[in-house]
């Protein structure tokens, strides 16, 4: 009864190889976010869709995007990884975005992507 | 901008130790505030949360946390710890105009046996 599913859970990729990682949810939440979270630091937002918007972070590189094909799955694109983006990647997804109380967001494993 | 600090880095205790995990945020106005849990090689998952009322907030495995608005903080706390709590707490606050949810930077809670 897995809510937030992400695929794969590990990933290793060569430096400039485009990757894709995976995300799907059976909670039928509108909201769904990819969060980049380094060795010993806070998850950091890269960009979050409201149903089909996209809200992209001010500081996410161009290098990171992101499709939404429907309300179940999210992809997040990286078309040309370098080093520094050897880090675990987070799905989430909450109902509504806000300060209500269907916010809370329920996250997936995470996708650990090494870049070598 | 706003913030969520967390004190402790790392954290050392003894099986059957109180606990109390520090956490302030920035935010002046209405502002709903979190503690996740992160076990060795698993997925964040809530412990609790605060929206409004009752400060004192009762989450899952014996874990409390106690909104005290003059002070800006959510400290997390639990009266005695076992081995495995042994995992990596963050607190994380949605709030303001940022519309995101803003996390600390953690804190590492080992527990020996």
């Amino acid at each position: 009864d897995a809510m937030v599913i992400q695929n794969p859970r590990y990933q290793v990729t060569q430096f400039g190889k485009p990757v894709t990682l995976s995300c799907s949810q059976t909670l039928n939440h509108n909201v769904m976010y990819w969060y980049q979270q380094k060795s010993s630091q806070a998850p950091k937002l890269l960009f979050h869709y409201y149903d089909k918007d996209f809200n992209n972070e001010a500081d996410t590189p161009d290098n990171f995007q992101s499709r939404r094909p429907n309300t179940s799955f999210c992809f997040l694109d990286i078309r040309s990884p370098g080093l520094g983006d050897t880090a675990m990647y987070l799905c989430a997804t909450s109902r509504e975005t806000g300060t209500t109380v269907t916010d809370t967001q329920y996250f997936g494993p995470g996708t650990r992507l090494t870049v070598l | 901008a706003q913030s969520v600090s967390q004190h402790n880095h790392h954290v050392i205790l003894s099986e059957a130790a109180s606990l109390e995990l520090g956490c302030n945020y920035s935010y002046g106005g209405t502002v709903n505030l979190f503690w996740y849990v992160q076990y060795p090689g698993q997925h964040l998952q809530l412990l609790l949360k605060y929206f409004s009322g009752d400060p004192l907030v009762k989450g899952i495995k014996g874990f409390e946390a106690e909104f005290i608005k003059s002070k800006f903080s959510f400290n997390l706390r639990k009266p005695s710890v076992q081995w495995s709590d042994t995992a990596e707490y963050f607190c994380a606050a949605y709030g303001g105009s940022q519309g995101n949810l803003i996390f600390g930077k953690g804190t590492k809670l080992s527990v020996k046996p």
